[in-house]
């Protein structure tokens, strides 16, 4: 399975602290996107970085990329309680251009108020 | 703006009874997608059609069949439903042919008893 893993699994920090998430890969890959789930509802997409990229910004978030060591981290500043939510890096696994988009296991954070 | 909708958003099924679970989408996006996400195991491809009249199989496809007739929408059919497909399962779509976001349903909570 091409599947990422997300480290740290589960992450609480005070309200205003930085959050970091990271997300290792196994597969060369075209490009990395993170996404975010509120508990009970889909995916919503926050980020994509391509893979002759090192780092992208987005508002409060910042992802950077290491295609030689297979891994991204998601970095969200200033954190506020309405980060609250499960975070999950998703490769681009594309073969004979057919894009299949291949999840990790997700980092569940908690922003305390 | 509706997005992706699926229907039945929360469905209790006995084991070795068949079940659609209907995905719509009213962006005109190319590409859809099937997710299952279990806890700890992040959500895993499915099934996954490119285009209209196209489909292709991702991770975890044994026991699914898909089908693409249209742009619009693509169902996904547990033929005999067993226990182990519990799960919630999410629709996605995508807008083109290369590398972009993708976009979710709120989900499907399928219980096989």
């Amino acid at each position: 399975s091409q599947q990422g893993e997300e480290d740290p699994q589960a992450l609480s920090i005070q309200e205003g602290e930085n959050a970091t998430m990271n997300c290792s890969y196994k597969t060369s890959i075209n490009n990395l996107q993170w996404y975010r789930q509120n508990s009970g509802r889909g995916l919503v997409h926050l980020i994509l970085i391509r893979s002759n990229e090192r780092e992208k910004h987005s508002g409060r978030l910042r992802v950077t990329l290491d295609t030689s060591k297979k891994s991204s981290s998601l970095l969200i500043t200033a954190s506020r309680a309405a980060d609250t939510a499960s975070y999950f890096c998703a490769t681009d696994a594309t073969t004979s251009g057919t894009y299949k988009y291949i999840f990790g296991t997700g980092t569940r954070l908690k922003v305390l108020a | 703006i509706a997005g992706i909708t699926q229907a039945p958003t929360s469905q209790i099924l006995a084991a070795g009874r068949r079940m659609t679970l209907r995905c719509t989408q009213d962006m005109r996006h190319n590409a859809m997608y099937w997710y299952r996400q279990d806890l700890g195991l992040g959500l895993r491809l499915i099934h996954y059609s490119n285009t209209a009249g196209t489909t292709g199989k991702g991770e975890v496809p044994d026991g699914y069949s898909v089908s693409r007739a249209n742009t619009d929408d693509f169902p996904l059919t547990l033929a005999s439903a067993v226990p182990s497909q519990t799960s919630v399962y999410f629709c996605a779509s995508r807008k083109g042919q290369s590398a972009g976001e993708l976009f979710f349903g709120e989900g499907s909570r399928l219980t096989v008893l």
